[in-house]
């Protein structure tokens, strides 16, 4: 169980293009989805908190307007790269976090990320 | 403000022997978890263990185990007779468990490199 896909795993785009990435919960409901960028070498960093039903929050320093969420369901969130450029070239990542009954860990589990190539 | 340390960016051993990978964390909050996850070249995060902020009883899971010392806010890792799929980048990330948003706070990664 707890398994979180993204789709698509590795998309190239031309500069200014938008790019729109998937986050589902497959076996689980997800209040909150957590959106990570990794540059090359680096760590993950944190861009955005998503919560079902509202608008997302993002860390400082990441553009909103670039960088769309939408968590319209319990079990899929969007992030939309829009006019994307080179350097939003990453490796994207998300999770999401299980609040079901039972579970009581309130746990993340990842996604298997999505490499985004700008051309 | 949460900070975890990973000060070895990068370490070389050879197959078999034992590697100790460090990771010191910084919080002001009494209560917290702690987490291991391995990345391999695939990219996909592995978790690998979960330990929270009261329980400072070290773990063993096969090969791996892991020293919790609350007294110096580190967690370590020992991955003994290491082997060749070991080789991976291996994050230290500290989440804590205030308001609703429970982020996770990375380290910056160490990159562990068996060879035979």
């Amino acid at each position: 169980g707890a398994v979180v896909s993204q789709h698509p795993s590795r998309v190239i785009c031309k500069s200014g293009t938008s790019v729109k990435i998937e986050c589902r919960s497959l076996d689980f409901q997800a209040t909150t989805m957590f959106w990570y960028r990794q540059f090359p070498k680096q760590s993950l960093m944190l861009m955005a908190t998503s919560n079902e039903g509202s608008k997302a929050t993002y860390e400082q320093g990441v553009e909103k307007d670039k960088f769309l969420i939408n968590h319209a369901s319990l079990t899929l969130s969007t992030l939309t790269v829009t006019s994307a450029h080179p350097e939003d070239s990453s490796f994207y990542i998300c999770s999401a976090r299980d609040m079901g009954i039972g579970r009581g860990t309130d746990e993340q589990f990842f996604g298997p990320g999505t490499r985004l190539t700008v051309l | 403000a949460q900070k975890v340390t990973q000060a070895q960016t990068e370490i070389s051993v050879v197959e078999k022997e034992d590697v100790t990978l460090d990771c010191v964390y910084e919080t002001r909050d009494t209560t917290y978890y702690l987490f291991w996850y391995k990345q391999p070249p695939s990219g996909e995060l592995v978790f690998l263990i979960r330990r929270n902020s009261f329980d400072e009883q070290n773990e063993i899971s096969g090969r791996y185990s892991w020293n919790f010392q609350k007294s110096t806010s580190s967690f370590n890792f020992t991955i003994t007779a290491s082997q060749v799929v070991d080789s991976a980048v291996y994050f230290c990330a500290l989440r804590d468990v205030t308001g609703t948003a429970s982020k996770l706070t990375f380290g910056t990664g160490t990159r562990l490199q068996v060879t035979l």
